[in-house]
């Protein structure tokens, strides 16, 4: 079956780095999406990676392991509002995509 | 903003009621998605339709109904649903389904309650 593995809950404090890691097995691979989701809101994409190696933007920065299965989104100078769910989502062969349970990040000053 | 509206943005009915979903997407795309959030869940894919013509249906029950008139419009049409249907439903759009960066845009989602 297809599977994309993160953690449920992460805390980390204002001014700090995070890192959000994403494992995952599924039958394809098209490409890995991480989306940033606040609560009661829509889920807003944050970046999409298809080869090794990383991808940065601004104060987010997205890394990827094909081998591995395996991708983190690492968030630098963290600012309260980026208290919000992250989302890991693969696109399999069918290019459809195959999305994790999302990661709770929580921000404390 | 995204793009992308829903309405109603949340919503309570009965089990023997029928409703009706609607989204709209303003950014010229040609796919449209349903999907299901629960908390703590997986997004679950409903439906999509590319190029108004529905690619999947990811063995939903009978009592969700998509409707896909044009490529601005999608409808999801709800009759005798479960308690076990409460949850988030989250339009999505994207230019087409195809490998690559077809980035997905969300609408910000209705909330319903059978209660």
């Amino acid at each position: 079956g297809q599977n994309i593995d993160q953690p449920t809950e992460m805390t980390a404090t204002e001014g700090a780095i995070v890192q959000i890691n994403c494992t995952y097995q599924t039958s394809g691979f098209n490409g890995l999406f991480w989306y940033q989701q606040h609560a009661g809101e829509a889920p807003t994409f944050l970046s999409y990676n298809v080869l090794d190696g990383l991808e940065e933007k601004g104060r987010f920065s997205s890394f990827l392991s094909r081998s591995k299965g395996y991708s983190y989104l690492l968030l630098k100078e963290l600012q309260m509002k980026d208290s919000a769910s992250y989302l890991c989502a693969v696109k399999d062969s069918n290019y459809q995509l195959i999305w994790g349970a999302g990661t709770k990040l929580i921000i404390k000053p | 903003e995204t793009g992308v509206t829903q309405t109603p943005r949340h919503l309570v009915m009965g089990m023997t009621n029928k409703k009706s979903l609607k989204c709209e997407q303003h950014l010229g795309h040609n796919a449209m998605y349903w999907y299901k959030q629960s908390a703590k869940k997986p997004l679950e894919l409903m439906f999509v339709y590319n190029f108004k013509e529905q690619t999947e249906n990811n063995s939903v029950p009978s009592r969700f109904s998509p409707e896909c008139p044009n490529s601005s419009h999608l409808f999801l049409h709800l009759h005798t649903l479960q308690p076990e249907d409460s949850a988030l439903y989250l339009c999505a759009s994207s230019q087409e389904i195809a490998g690559g960066p077809d980035t997905q845009y969300f609408g910000p989602g209705t909330r319903l309650t059978v209660l």
